[in-house]
């Protein structure tokens, strides 16, 4: 079935540091893409989404490339600040029968000062 | 902020007794789903709605039911709790599908005891 790996946590980096937080999909057909951030007590939030293969999302600094020849949607920032500490979840919508949203395990990144 | 209350937000249990979550929603959107949030599994979609009266069973619908009598309104009922069901539920909704945006509650952290 339709999956989302992404790379283990936590994260921790220093406050300016580049950030990459890899993520890899399996899933039939061509997916939609997202990115989904929680912060500390909160539900979800989109970050990003890609729709269609070399498609860019980007939002708040984060980019992400929808990579269909690595199945691939890293998420990326250049310079990362302590309120971008959070929990990152990758996710993709199947197009086949009804949508429903398939996530990863998440990502707890924690920058410090 | 997307008009979803979940309601009640903390609750604890003892095993074998029904437990119904609720989920009311301001925005009027034809979709609402509800998910359950698990250390080291992200988010697994339990049953989700497309329409009033019309349900369908996610990856981990097994032990939990739903209704849907009204559009604002998505109840999730755990017949008879056990101590697996300990987790945090989240409920979404979206306009369109979730190929456009899933909007997120605060989430109902349960607890079986």
């Amino acid at each position: 079935g339709d999956s989302v790996t992404q790379m283990e946590g936590p994260v921790t980096l220093s406050e300016e540091a580049f950030l990459t937080i890899n993520c890899t999909y399996t899933a039939t057909g061509y997916p939609s893409l997202f990115w989904y951030v929680q912060y500390p007590g909160e539900g979800l939030q989109l970050l990003l989404k890609a729709t269609k293969a070399d498609d860019k999302g980007s939002n708040k600094g984060f980019e992400a490339t929808y990579r269909k020849e690595t199945t691939s949607f890293h998420l990326e920032k250049g310079s990362v600040q302590v309120s971008d500490s959070a929990v990152y979840f990758c996710a993709l919508t199947t197009h086949q029968g009804a949508q429903k949203l398939v996530f990863g395990q998440g990502t707890r990144l924690t920058i410090n000062p | 902020d997307a008009g979803i209350t979940q309601s009640p937000r903390h609750k604890v249990t003892e095993t074998g007794t029904p437990v119904t979550l609720r989920c009311h929603q301001t925005e009027n959107h034809r979709y609402m789903y509800w998910y359950r949030q698990d250390p080291g599994h992200g988010l697994r979609l339990i049953h989700y709605s497309y329409g009033v009266k019309d349900t369908d069973k996610g990856e981990v619908s097994d032990g939990y039911s739903v209704s849907r009598s009204k559009t604002e309104d998505f109840l999730l009922t755990l017949e008879s709790a056990t101590s697996s069901q300990t987790s945090v539920y989240f409920c979404a909704i979206s306009p369109q599908g979730l190929d456009t945006e899933a909007f997120f509650g605060q989430g109902t952290r349960l607890t079986v005891v």
